[in-house]
């Protein structure tokens, strides 16, 4: 079975473009979330969707935004692009509700570097 | 806001158990123990995760005190391929409590050796 897929796995931008960033659940997985990772420091948490509604937002702004389709894959946009947002984006998917303890799966990131 | 505390770094010789310690005193009564591994900057692997009892699969050992304030992570047998970054995290609910969130720390550097 496939995990979590990510696209693209890696990219360069320019600052104050836009970017997307796109993400596949396991299949049967109703809850996605992302994480931002900076080189050097553990994945932060970013937001957290279920059956395609936003359930939880980390300490990001509002340059910051993603969706959840019918068929629960997600995207993740980034608008106006910082130097400071070069980072490793994380989509990590689960089953069932998002406050149970169901094991959550990471992919492989998309490495985002922002000149 | 991460609410666990872990060394940041091991060494451990190779075919040796490897014993990661994980503390988490603040943690609430129904918040999950999670353990994830990350190496070179590739995406977590999940290990192990728990609430209450003890928990094993084909990877680790998970050992949770009984107050719920610690807990340790147990690798039976390193291998060189298990050299990597060991995240122990608490799953913390957010918002209304319909969300939650993985609260990573730094990690424990777990370097095994021949």
């Amino acid at each position: 079975d496939a995990g979590v897929t990510q696209s693209p796995t890696h990219l360069i931008k320019t600052r104050g473009q836009h970017v997307t960033l796109r993400c596949s659940p396991i299949s049967g997985h109703k809850s996605v979330s992302w994480y931002q990772q900076v080189l050097g420091q553990g994945p932060q948490f970013i937001f957290q969707y279920y059956e395609k509604e936003e359930r939880g937002r980390g300490n990001f702004p509002d340059r910051f935004s993603a969706r959840q389709f019918p068929n629960y894959s997600s995207e993740l946009n980034v608008n106006a692009l910082l130097l400071g947002d070069s980072a490793l984006y994380l989509c990590a998917s689960s089953q069932g509700t998002p406050a149970s303890g169901n094991t959550i799966y990471f992919g492989e990131g998309s490495w985002l570097t922002v000149v | 806001d991460a609410k666990t505390t872990q060394p940041p770094s091991m060494d451990c010789a190779e075919g040796r158990a490897a014993n990661l310690p994980c503390n988490h005193s603040t943690i609430s009564g129904n918040e999950y123990v999670y353990w994830y591994r990350q190496i070179h900057s590739q995406g977590p692997q999940y290990i192990i995760h728990g609430l209450k009892n003890n928990e094993t699969n084909e990877m680790a050992s998970l050992i949770i005190t009984e107050d719920r304030k610690s807990s340790t992570l147990i690798l039976p047998h390193a291998t060189l391929r298990d050299t990597a970054v060991y995240y122990c995290i608490v799953r913390v609910a957010v918002g209304t409590g319909t969300a939650s969130k993985l609260t990573f720390g730094t990690g424990t550097r777990l370097q095994v050796t021949l």
